[in-house]
């Protein structure tokens, strides 16, 4: 499709295991972002990766989360021993640099639930 | 830093009734201002930009620099809008990287 792809939809994982989260982005755009959902919460930015640059990591909120993007399109948030508290829908965006117009793309999110 | 607030979790209206999504925003520059929407069950979209002064879906937003204030409004609301509501804000630099408001969720009743 056309469109922003993550994978998985969902993922139940149990507190201290590791989860791994992918977002392939629309082709040709080479701005790809990672933010997280949760209720109360709104829209966090994570994480945020425009070409070749050195990517914006000013929104992870700890060492357990990382992200790197391959190529520079196929994108991974790996967030290690999960919490409790990690729980939330995982978003991922991608925009095109000639279109600075604010116009993110979305994915359907990956639902994380940490028991 | 920057800041975005939207001091309704939750707005129920009935189907006819204006509508007015609140949003303030903090921000020592110049910004660009944003409305996204969810539907149910569907992705996170962009609504509409303050730069366009457009009117979509019946909705428009003025930015109000001096009350730093980019409300939503709709004069008559529609059972289809209901849906959850970001405000957003594009600083100078970053590319398109936005800072999101927590949401309001629009109710519409019949």
């Amino acid at each position: 499709g056309a469109g922003v792809s993550q994978s998985p939809s969902n993922k139940v994982t149990e507190k201290g295991k590791d989860v791994e989260l992918r977002c392939d982005p629309i082709s040709g755009h080479t701005a790809l972002y990672w933010y997280r959902q949760s209720l109360g919460q709104g829209l966090e930015f994570l994480i945020y990766f425009q070409g070749n640059s050195a990517p914006d990591k000013s929104g992870l909120p700890s060492d357990r989360f990382s992200a790197e993007r391959t190529g520079g399109s196929v994108s991974t948030l790996t967030i290690q021993r999960t919490q409790q508290e990690d729980s939330a829908v995982y978003l991922c965006a991608s925009s095109s640099r000639q279109a600075n117009t604010g116009e993110l793309f979305f994915g359907e999110g990956s639902r994380l639930t940490v028991l | 830093a920057q800041r975005v607030t939207q001091p309704e979790k939750l707005l129920s209206v009935f189907k006819g009734a204006p509508v007015e999504l609140k949003c303030n925003y903090s921000y020592s520059g110049s910004p660009e201002l944003f409305w996204y929407v969810q539907y149910s069950r569907q992705r996170l979209q962009l609504l509409l930009r303050h730069i366009s002064r457009e009117s979509i879906k019946g909705f428009t937003a003025d930015l109000n620099k001096g009350e730093t204030s980019f409300h939503l409004k709709k004069p008559f609301a529609q059972e289809e809008d209901s849906a959850m509501y970001y405000c957003a804000l594009k600083g100078t630099g970053g590319g398109n990287k936005l800072t999101f408001g927590t949401g309001t969720q629009l109710k519409v009743e019949l």
